[in-house]
């Protein structure tokens, strides 16, 4: 069975500090990949996108970058954190060439201060 | 352009009681995909139902059921005899202009719901 796992559950940085979360995903192969944010009040938003390694969509602009480094994992990155990077950031996951459900991991909340 | 209102933000029910959660969607395609996900207190999201556009038959799973009527655009759940385990935020979800290969939902805001005992 297909399982995702997103790391670390919650993170506290000061600003201007550089992030790395870590999403990787098991039981599957060549997955559609996305880290999405939940903000209060504002809903899920989708950051980025990955049909394949090394093949990243930008939904927003944004201090944030994603990487594929292997077929199963996919990183948020920052060089330098804002207060407004705060946030639930979810993983997920999608059988590429069919339905659009999503598998999500269990988010990691993160408090920049 | 695509767009899912949830214009509820909370709900507080009493155990036993129905509740139905609203979405209303926007997009200009025909073909397009439909969702509801709950997301309990733990933060990740459970996938509960799809439906696609061309299939207006309402669905029941237990307690729960979907209405989908294009002729409002909308996709409201009920909840039946509502437990407080059914406590969450329900998400509602637009996918058109189905490629296969770019996967992405839009989603509401979210619906709080809270079930007292």
């Amino acid at each position: 069975s297909q399982t995702i796992h997103q790391w670390p559950a919650t993170l506290v940085q000061p600003v201007g500090s550089p992030l790395s979360l870590e999403c990787t995903v098991e039981g599957t192969s060549n997955p559609n990949l996305y880290w999405y944010r939940q903000a209060a009040g504002r809903g899920l938003q989708l950051l980025f996108y990955s049909v394949g390694i090394g093949q990243i969509s930008s939904e927003v602009p944004q201090n944030l970058s994603a990487s594929r480094p292997q077929d199963r994992q996919f990183i948020l990155s920052s060089k330098k954190l804002l207060l407004s990077d705060s946030g639930f950031y979810l993983c997920a996951w999608s059988v590429r060439w069919m339905s659009e459900k999503l598998f999500f991991g269990s988010g990691t909340q993160l408090s920049v201060l | 352009a695509q767009k899912v209102t949830q214009a509820q933000t909370e709900i507080s029910v009493v155990e036993k009681e129905d509740v139905t959660l609203d979405c209303v969607y926007e997009t200009r395609d025909t073909t397009y995909y439909l969702f509801w996900y709950k997301q309990p207190p733990s933060g990740e999201l459970v996938f509960l139902i799809r439906r696609n556009s061309f299939d207006e038959q309402n669905e029941i799973s237990g307690r729960y059921s979907w209405n989908f009527q294009k002729s409002t655009s909308s996709f409201n759940f009920t909840i039946t005899a509502s437990q407080v385990v059914d406590s969450a935020v329900y998400f509602c979800a637009l996918s058109a202009n189905y490629t296969g290969a770019n996967s992405k939902l839009t989603f509401g805001k979210g619906i709080t719901l809270s079930v007292r005992p």
